[in-house]
């Protein structure tokens, strides 16, 4: 059964920090896979996605992310974060075929200090 | 970008009673979900619908929900009877193809 895992619950950085956010997908066949964010009270908005191809994906407002097949790793990075990132991130993942639903992680509270 | 609108944002209701939840999805997506998320958790998928059928449904999708789009216009999500487990903020989401989904800002459902 496809599962994603983001192992850290809370992330504080200040900003113009760096950022990664941690996500550990289980999928037996290659999977598509995906960074939301959640601001309060408003519905999830993808970053970015990844299908195939070169690893690295660049995404919205200065977002990547890197896929690893041999980690079954697909880590959210942020070169300089600005407050107003401060927000939930979700990553999640979809199987290539069948029903198209999104399987999501438990979700990341990113806090950016100022 | 595309929108995707729920209405209304905020639904109070007696617990046993009727609630029907609705989303007016992107105009021209073939696929439609519904999520549940309770206050500060997961994301957990519901349901997804394509060409007028239920195509998979998770655990949290009990018997007393049922989803439909009549003549291709609302997207809805029924709740007959309610419980008070059923508190939670559903979001509806659609999609054009496989992976790529569109929220709406979501109902928050109360149940008392």
């Amino acid at each position: 059964a496809q599962s994603v895992t983001q192992p850290d619950a809370r992330v504080t950085v200040s900003e113009g920090a760096s950022l990664q956010l941690r996500c550990k997908y289980s999928y037996s066949a290659t999977p598509y896979l995906f960074w939301y964010v959640q601001y309060p009270r408003q519905g999830l908005q993808m970053l970015l996605k990844y299908y195939s191809g070169d690893p690295v994906v660049q995404g919205v407002n200065g977002f990547e992310a890197e896929f690893s097949k041999s980690d079954s790793s697909f880590h959210l990075r942020k070169a300089s974060v600005h407050w107003s990132d401060s927000a939930v991130y979700f990553c999640a993942v979809s199987s290539q075929g069948g029903s198209a639903k999104l399987i999501f992680g438990e979700g990341t509270k990113l806090t950016v200090s100022s | 970008g595309p929108k995707v609108l729920q209405i209304p944002s905020h639904q109070i209701i007696d617990m046993g009673q009727m609630v029907t939840l609705n989303c007016d999805p992107v105009s021209n997506h073939l696929y439609f979900y519904w999520y549940k998320q309770i206050l500060g958790q997961q994301m957990e998928f519901l349901v997804n619908f394509y060409n007028g059928k239920v195509m998979e449904k998770s655990k949290l999708f009990k018997d007393q929900f049922s989803v439909e789009r009549p003549d291709g216009s609302y997207f809805t999500l029924k709740i007959q009877p309610t419980a008070l487990e059923d508190s939670a903020v559903y979001f509806c989401a659609s999609s054009l193809r496989q992976g790529t989904l569109y929220f709406g800002a979501g109902t928050r459902l109360s149940v008392l």
